[in-house]
């Protein structure tokens, strides 16, 4: 079955240290995403990649950061300079993005739960 | 800025029931909206998108109005059943193709 994989299910982050979430999907979408979730909010994007190679920032992309090398996977590192990375992460994908992909849902992953040590 | 809202608290209903969720936007003009279910530790999964020009939607038990005068998009399930409850977000497609999410709105049904 086609679909979004992300791991670890579960993270936790030590002080001053780089932690990378990894997502990859067989879906052939152009476009990946990732999303920050926290209690009571909602979904707020972090990056995006329309194509490989290429990434936008998101809405909150401070203290993180992304690469696109192939086109199923677009890893996400949480970097020691984000302050509150404690969070349900969530990757997405959808067929394109910009305005052909107006009217196309996103596929997720079932995220990765962040956590300080 | 713009502005997404849904019920913030949870809705409780009993099955059988018909359960209605809102979703309300401000300074914003979305030509499609989303609505997508939670379940606890999963990710959304996608149930059914409404373009701007379209006033209903429908897929077997669902369905959803959008209104653009009010900004606002309700999204109704029929004869509810314990397995529908779960947390409903609502999403907006944005000229950039980007969607903004409302905080989502916790249903339970009960037997």
């Amino acid at each position: 079955d086609g679909g979004i994989t992300q791991s670890p299910k579960y993270l936790f982050r030590k002080e001053g240290q780089n932690v990378t979430l990894s997502c990859e999907q067989n879906l052939n979408h152009d476009a990946m995403y990732w999303y920050r979730q926290d209690p009571g909010q909602g979904l707020r994007l972090i990056y995006y990649s329309q194509i490989v190679n290429d990434f936008q920032k998101g809405d909150i992309a401070e203290g993180y950061s992304v690469s696109r090398e192939k086109k199923e996977s677009f890893p996400l590192t949480v970097t020691s300079a984000q302050k509150n990375p404690t969070a349900f992460y969530l990757c997405a994908s959808s067929p394109q993005t910009g305005q052909g992909g107006l009217n196309q849902p996103q596929h997720f992953g079932d995220g990765t739960r962040l956590s300080i040590l | 800025s713009q502005k997404i809202e849904q019920n913030s608290e949870a809705l409780n209903i009993q099955e059988g029931k018909t359960a209605t969720l809102t979703c309300n936007y401000t300074n914003y003009s979305p030509a499609y909206l989303q609505w997508y279910r939670q379940d606890p530790g999963r990710g959304p999964v996608f149930l059914l998108l409404i373009r701007e020009n379209e006033k209903e939607k429908r897929k077997e038990r669902l369905k959803v109005t959008f209104d653009t005068t009010l900004k606002q998009s309700l999204f109704h399930i029929t004869a509810s059943q314990p397995a529908d409850s779960a947390t409903y977000l609502c999403a907006l497609a944005n000229q950039g193709g980007k969607l903004i999410f409302g905080q989502g709105t916790e249903l339970s049904v009960k037997p």
